[in-house]
């Protein structure tokens, strides 16, 4: 099957600092990956997509300078959220596609808590 | 433009009877629909898919979709479920390989003994 590893899978930092989070496919290479976030009880919310290689595109309201999305490798991409603030809790959910296939394959999920 | 609607945010039913979780989407364009379930802290866990191969999709865990063109709909159906289906039901349409999802805004399952 197709694999998709998110790395931290919780993560607490303090307001102010910046996280990184990792998202891998183990045995496919990503032609695309999306970032979601997801609050308590809603639905994902596409933040933005990125292609190996290329500036990720970002979804109207998402601050791109807020969200920093690089997809250095076809297996690789990273999504850090910078200068935290509590606001920006919640649930970071990363999907990839591969070349030809109909179907996203998920992340586990990170839950940032600021304080 | 491509959007997905869930009726029903929240659906119990008793362990054994029959689950019903229903999904209506447009699309300009002949879609791809998915099912997801999302169990507590985790991620999404494909159930099922339609990519205009057999209307009738059945996936893992004993659910299964049929796809009606005519009513839009894509409505996920269990014959009896099974106190492990409580979870977070999320149905997406996306237009093809490599194209972006959009969900729906969930059905959470609660299973009842």
């Amino acid at each position: 099957g197709a694999v998709v590893s998110q790395h931290p899978s919780r993560v607490i930092c303090k307001s102010g600092t910046s996280v990184k989070i990792e998202c891998r496919s183990l045995d496919f290479q990503a032609t695309t990956m999306f970032w979601y976030r997801q609050f308590p009880k809603q639905s994902l919310m596409l933040m933005a997509t990125s292609n190996e290689g290329s500036k990720a595109t970002y979804e109207q309201g998402v601050e791109k300078d807020k969200f920093l999305i690089n997809h250095a490798s076809l297996t690789l991409s990273t999504l850090t959220v910078t200068s935290a603030h509590p606001e920006d809790s919640s649930f970071y959910i990363c999907s990839a596609t591969r070349d030809k296939a109909t179907e996203a394959f998920f992340g586990q999920g990170t839950r940032l808590t600021v304080v | 433009a491509q959007s997905v609607t869930q009726l029903g945010s929240h659906v119990s039913v008793s362990e054994g009877a029959l689950v019903l979780l229903r999904c209506n989407y447009s699309s300009s364009v002949p879609p791809y629909l998915f099912w997801y379930v999302q169990y507590p802290n985790q991620g999404l866990q494909l159930l099922l898919k339609y990519t205009s191969a057999a209307t009738l999709v059945k996936g893992i865990n004993g659910f299964e979709a049929e796809f009606k063109k005519s009513e839009t709909s894509f409505h996920l159906t269990k014959p009896s479920a099974h106190m492990s289906d409580a979870a977070e039901y999320f149905c997406a349409v996306s237009e093809g390989s490599g194209n972006q999802f959009y969900f729906g805004t969930g059905t959470s399952l609660t299973v009842i003994p």
